[in-house]
């Protein structure tokens, strides 16, 4: 199947705002995921989006999505060294039954 | 409350042999999901279960994999013969009536085939 894409790395500086970005495939998922991964741990739910809104926030985190250019992002304020993980966007496309397509990953890191 | 949790975390084994990961999802969700990890690859969706009844095993590379259910709490993954190209990090997700609801992972099972 054709891949959700983001780029692989981004740094940023502590305090600073990072950006993530994605672009999804299937214009037809209900909604629209990020997970986070810290080094030797699982998948943690950070938030989603339904496919009806343009923006959500949740404390220091905001997720912009664009449903006809299919990007979706995610902006973390106040960037901390603990958000140091790799960040992964995953849709759910309507002919893959209940399955996530997941991107490759963002590994961010944030320097002091 | 707890997690999804999976087990063992660490598998170090020799090829050939039979490995076995096990999975306990959260308890009431009815949905229960096997995805592995590689760099080369990133995370692909092996197999999915509806109410312990697999309903997708399309994902599953070869024959030399099989995922049972036997009930609501329990799940295993198994590898037999095993090789190396099935090094991975295995995780098992669950979520409550599947249908774009989040999923739910577990630390996973880190499996090296030597």
């Amino acid at each position: 199947g054709e891949d959700v894409e983001q780029s692989l790395f981004l740094s940023v500086r502590e305090g600073d705002s990072s950006v993530i970005n994605c672009t999804y495939t299937d214009s037809s998922s209900t909604y629209l995921y990020w997970y986070k991964q810290e080094p030797g741990a699982g998948l943690q739910l950070l938030t989603y989006i339904f496919s009806n809104m343009d923006m959500k926030q949740d404390q220091r985190l905001t997720v912009l999505l664009n449903k006809k250019d299919k990007h979706l992002s995610l902006r973390i304020a106040d960037t901390q060294t603990g958000d140091s993980a790799i960040y992964f966007c995953a849709e759910s496309p309507s002919n893959s039954g209940y399955a996530l397509n997941f991107g490759k990953g963002t590994s961010l890191l944030v320097t002091p | 409350d707890a997690g999804v949790i999976q087990s063992p975390r660490h598998e170090v084994t020799e090829m050939g042999q039979e490995v076995t990961l096990r999975c306990k999802p959260i308890s009431g969700h009815d949905y229960l999901f096997w995805y592995r990890q590689t760099m080369m690859r990133g995370l692909e969706l092996l197999i999915y279960f509806n109410n312990n009844v697999p309903i997708d095993d399309s994902g599953m590379p070869e024959d030399r994999f099989s995922a049972k259910m036997p009930n609501a709490s329990f799940s295993t993954l198994k590898i037999q013969p095993s090789e190396p190209r099935d090094s991975a990090v295995y995780f098992c997700a669950s979520s409550f009536q599947g249908s774009n609801q989040p999923q739910h992972f577990g630390d996973g099972t880190r499996l090296s085939i030597l």
